[in-house]
């Protein structure tokens, strides 16, 4: 099955700073990649996604790249600001609706 | 439009007790998924539910078990719980079965005593 490693576990970074945080997978069939953003207390939130036809997609501070030779992808998180501070998961679903993810990010923007 | 909801948001059971956990998908979508997070085991797939039909199922015993409503409205329980079942149990919603965006609902607590 799907194997999606998450690393670093644990951010820290001043605040106006980039995070930068990495995933490979295992199973090349995987051809959508989110990323999600859980605050304490609340569900996941996807903030943005890539699919394996396109290298690289940015939204505002985030940026999502891909490369689907090596089989990992990267979230980008530019100006970060206090409110970034959260957990943030990558996911890959091998099959279907089944997303495998990896085992979180936990980032703290120091203001 | 409304979001994924989920109730009860916080429920604390005893061992060898069974429950119900509901999902109520954003308007118009037909897909239903089920995780479970642990601290241990991060996110887990449970089960999908497309079309009243189970799609694709995780790796967990059969005491968890899911079904989805008419209206795409989707239940699981989980039968004679145990310790390790407590957990936040999340349900995600998406148009359609594949490989489509997922919108998770604040999740439902459950404590087993």
């Amino acid at each position: 099955g799907e194997n999606v490693e998450q690393h670093p576990s644990t951010l820290s970074v001043q605040e106006g700073d980039s995070a930068v945080i990495k995933c490979t997978y295992s199973d090349s069939a995987s051809n959508y990649f989110p990323w999600y953003k859980q605050e304490l207390g609340k569900g996941p939130q996807l903030i943005i996604d890539i699919r394996s036809n396109v290298g690289e997609k940015k939204d505002q501070r985030i940026a999502v790249t891909l490369n689907k030779t090596a089989k990992h992808f990267s979230l980008h998180i530019t100006e970060t600001q206090p409110e970034d501070s959260a957990v943030y998961f990558c996911a890959a679903p091998p099959l279907s609706n089944k997303l495998t993810f990896g085992g979180g990010t936990r980032v703290l923007v120091k203001p | 439009k409304a979001g994924v909801t989920q109730t009860p948001r916080y429920l604390i059971k005893t061992r060898g007790q069974q429950v119900t956990l509901s999902c109520s998908p954003i308007s118009g979508h037909r897909s239903v998924s089920w995780y479970q997070q642990t601290p241990g085991q991060g996110l887990q797939f449970l089960f999908e539910y497309f079309s009243e039909t189970q799609r694709n199922k995780g790796n967990f015993p059969g005491r968890f078990s899911g079904r989805q409503f008419s209206n795409s409205r989707s239940e699981m329980n989980v039968s004679t719980l145990e310790l390790g079942d407590s957990a936040l149990y999340l349900c995600a919603s998406s148009l359609t079965s594949g490989r489509v965006e997922q919108f998770f609902g604040p999740g439902t607590r459950l404590t087993v005593l």
